[in-house]
């Protein structure tokens, strides 16, 4: 069975600083998609990031990148030049084709000014 | 702006009440998606549908959770009887899967059973 680890259940970085959020995964597929999800306090769940497993590129979205490791199986987040609006749950997620995600337990950034 | 919107935002109830959530896909969105949130489980998959048709339940509890979607625009998932176990955070989220894009998701039904 698919699953997905983070590690960090905290972390905190210094406002206009970078941070890296951990994700390792565990799937015998090669054809696969991975996410970053924001929850903040309204709890409302935004995408950040996506990567397609066939692609060796690694996403990036403005302040946001991933460093995909397909054969290490991990798949961590940066965040460049850290605003407090980042502060936020951040959930790593796995998914098959079109089926469904699975979610790692989440961690926690705090942002501090 | 289009967004998947969930019904109660939050929802206080008595053990053993009936509950209905409501969730209104993105209109277009093939694939629905019903997930539990909680401290000590994370986000767990309670169902999923695709072109209204469930595909997978297996998530939840057969004997008092039930989720359907009567049409494209409304899912629903509902609890009967209700326990205080099942205080959570229900997310529903909906997707076009088959261009493989993110699934989108709603702001979630904060539920409390006392």
């Amino acid at each position: 069975a698919q699953t997905v680890t983070q590690s960090q259940p905290e972390m905190s970085v210094q406002e206009a600083e970078t941070v890296t959020l951990s994700c390792t995964y565990d799937t015998s597929e090669s054809d696969y998609y991975l996410f970053w999800y924001k929850q903040p306090p309204s709890r409302q769940m935004i995408l950040v990031i996506r990567q397609e497993a066939y692609k060796q590129q690694n996403a990036t979205e403005n302040r946001f990148s991933v460093n995909f490791q397909k054969a290490a199986k991990s798949f961590s987040l940066k965040i460049s030049d850290s605003q407090l609006g980042d502060a936020a749950m951040y959930f790593c997620a796995y998914r098959k084709g079109t089926y469904k995600y699975i979610f790692g337990t989440g961690t926690r950034l705090k942002v501090l000014a | 702006d289009a967004r998947v919107t969930q019904t109660p935002r939050h929802k206080v109830t008595e053990m053993g009440q009936e509950v209905t959530m409501r969730c209104q896909p993105i209109l277009g969105h093939n694939t629905v998606f019903w997930y539990r949130q909680t401290m000590m489980q994370g986000l767990e998959l309670l169902a999923y549908f695709r072109n209204r048709a469930p595909l997978d339940d297996s998530g939840m509890p057969k004997d008092r959770f039930s989720a359907e979607m009567p049409d494209a625009t409304l899912a629903t998932l509902k609890i009967q009887p209700s326990e205080p176990r099942d205080s959570a955070v229900y997310f529903c989220a909906s997707g076009l899967i088959s261009l493989n894009t993110e699934a989108f998701f709603g702001q979630g039904t904060r539920l409390t059973v006392v």
